[in-house]
């Protein structure tokens, strides 16, 4: 199985701060790498699929890089409505995994 | 817009079996693949198992093989999850989620289902 991780596990930032995310595969997964969002109490939200495409209605402040085993989320001017937590997913074999995830709060 | 609606959530004691329903609107489920996602509660993301187009084709994450099924029925539009033998493990709250067999990834999202298993 693929295992995923992600750090930080969490950060701080003030709104306009830049904030990169980072998900690592433990084997080679091509450009299959999804990033969603969730808010508490609120179903996840699609945002980066194949690695750096930006998921339609998306904020372009968002953008995702990577391919292999190493990927980034980059928000490039943070602001108060991204809080919240992030997760990357693999999406090159079964079983489909999960990072642990990556809470963002704003300062 | 697109919803997924999901419902057959409660409490069950271990053991016991419950079975969730997800129906769509706007959204023709027919036409996607389609999955179950469970966040047990102040957790990350676990993906539960998939189903294709026709059903004939279902996978499964090792924890729940032998105990849940995917099915679904098109013409009603719907998706289902049959728990049975439940675990004090499978607490957690249940989206039916579509599937992109192309990149793989989830979505739409339902606003989900919180199941209990508890004595």
């Amino acid at each position: 199985d693929i295992q995923m991780t992600q750090s930080p596990s969490s950060v701080s930032a003030s709104i306009g701060d830049s904030v990169t995310i980072t998900c690592r595969a433990t084997q080679g997964i091509s450009s299959y790498l999804a990033w969603y969002q969730q808010k508490p109490g609120k179903a996840p939200k699609l945002l980066i699929y194949v690695a750096s495409k930006l998921q339609s209605g998306v904020p372009s402040r968002f953008s995702g890089s990577g391919s292999g085993t190493d990927f980034t989320l980059t928000i490039s001017s943070l602001q108060p409505e991204d809080f919240g937590n992030y997760y990357c997913q693999q999406a090159n074999s079964f079983p489909l995994t999960f990072g642990p995830g990556t809470k963002v709060d704003v300062k | 817009e697109v919803q997924l609606v999901e419902s057959g959530g409660g409490l069950v004691q271990p053991g016991g079996s419950l079975r969730l329903s997800c129906t769509a609107s706007e959204f023709t489920l027919s036409s996607s693949w389609m999955s179950w996602v469970r966040q047990a509660p102040g957790k990350g993301l676990e993906w539960v198992a998939n189903i294709n187009e026709d059903g004939s084709d279902k996978y499964y994450v090792d924890s729940v093989k032998g105990r849940f099924t995917i099915s679904r029925d098109n013409a009603k539009n719907s998706l289902y999850l049959q728990m049975n033998s439940l675990r004090v493990e499978d607490t957690a709250v249940y989206y039916c989620v579509g599937w992109s067999s192309s990149w793989g990834g989830f979505d739409p999202w339902g606003q989900g289902a919180l199941v209990t298993v508890s004595s």
